[in-house]
């Protein structure tokens, strides 16, 4: 889905330097999510945002912070990388409640961090 | 919060068999359930869901029983394909609420055999 795109697709970095994963979307979907994927563990919920200027925290969000100043935009920012936050970083987005389609979640194509 | 466990953790199965991976959650309030498909390398895509209010839902070979009770839900999916062999999600969330996020099982790998 072209509408939902997410970057870098791929990030090497070293332990302690700032990292930004940057997650756009095209349909003014009022809810975006960051997501990480690691083996034997799914899919697990690091933030998530239920419009402009509101932001939660999820399950894993130590060492993570994000913003939305913008309803499109929901960067993911790691302040001091280290290497248990190497991983595939997914951004997704959902409709408003009431519309067709809210609750589904459209994911990104994912980002790929690695910390050396 | 909504834990999920997801059961089992990969499956293998010959062409034209059935699939039945299981998922149980902790959380009463939840009453929504999705399941997504994730191909290698690729993101997760919606494949079926169903809501609290509805105890099967059918999709052509994909189907979701729940059972609230139990607080359980499963993904059947019959006459097995090759193109079928994915990583399979389950997840559940509280729909049209402020706490609308899914929490998700580890995932089912499944290898679907020529």
């Amino acid at each position: 889905d072209a509408g939902i795109t997410q970057s870098p697709r791929y990030k090497i970095t070293e332990t302690g330097r700032q990292v930004t994963l940057m997650c756009h979307q095209t349909w003014s979907h009022s809810y975006m999510f960051w997501y990480r994927q690691d083996l034997g563990h799914g899919l697990r919920l690091i933030y998530y945002s239920a419009a402009a200027d509101i932001t939660d925290k999820g399950e894993v969000p130590d060492g993570y912070v994000v913003s939305r100043s913008k309803t499109e935009n929901f960067p993911l920012t790691l302040e001091s990388a280290t290497r248990s936050q190497t991983s595939v970083y997914f951004c997704a987005s959902s409709e408003t409640a009431g519309r067709a389609g809210a609750n589904v979640l459209t994911f990104g194509a994912g980002s790929r961090l690695t910390v050396l | 919060g909504e834990n999920v466990e997801q059961h089992p953790s990969t499956l293998s199965v010959q062409e034209g068999d059935s699939a039945v991976i299981k998922c149980t959650y902790s959380d009463s309030a939840s009453n929504y359930f999705p399941w997504y498909k994730q191909e290698l390398g690729k993101r997760p895509q919606l494949i079926i869901d169903i809501r609290s209010n509805v105890g099967e839902k059918k999709d052509q070979r994909i189907a979701v029983t729940l059972n609230k009770t139990a607080k359980h839900f499963s993904l059947h999916i019959t006459e097995t394909q090759p193109e079928d062999s994915a990583v399979y999600f389950c997840a559940a969330s509280k729909r049209d609420t402020g706490r609308r996020a899914l929490t998700f099982g580890s995932g089912t790998r499944l290898q679907v055999q020529p």
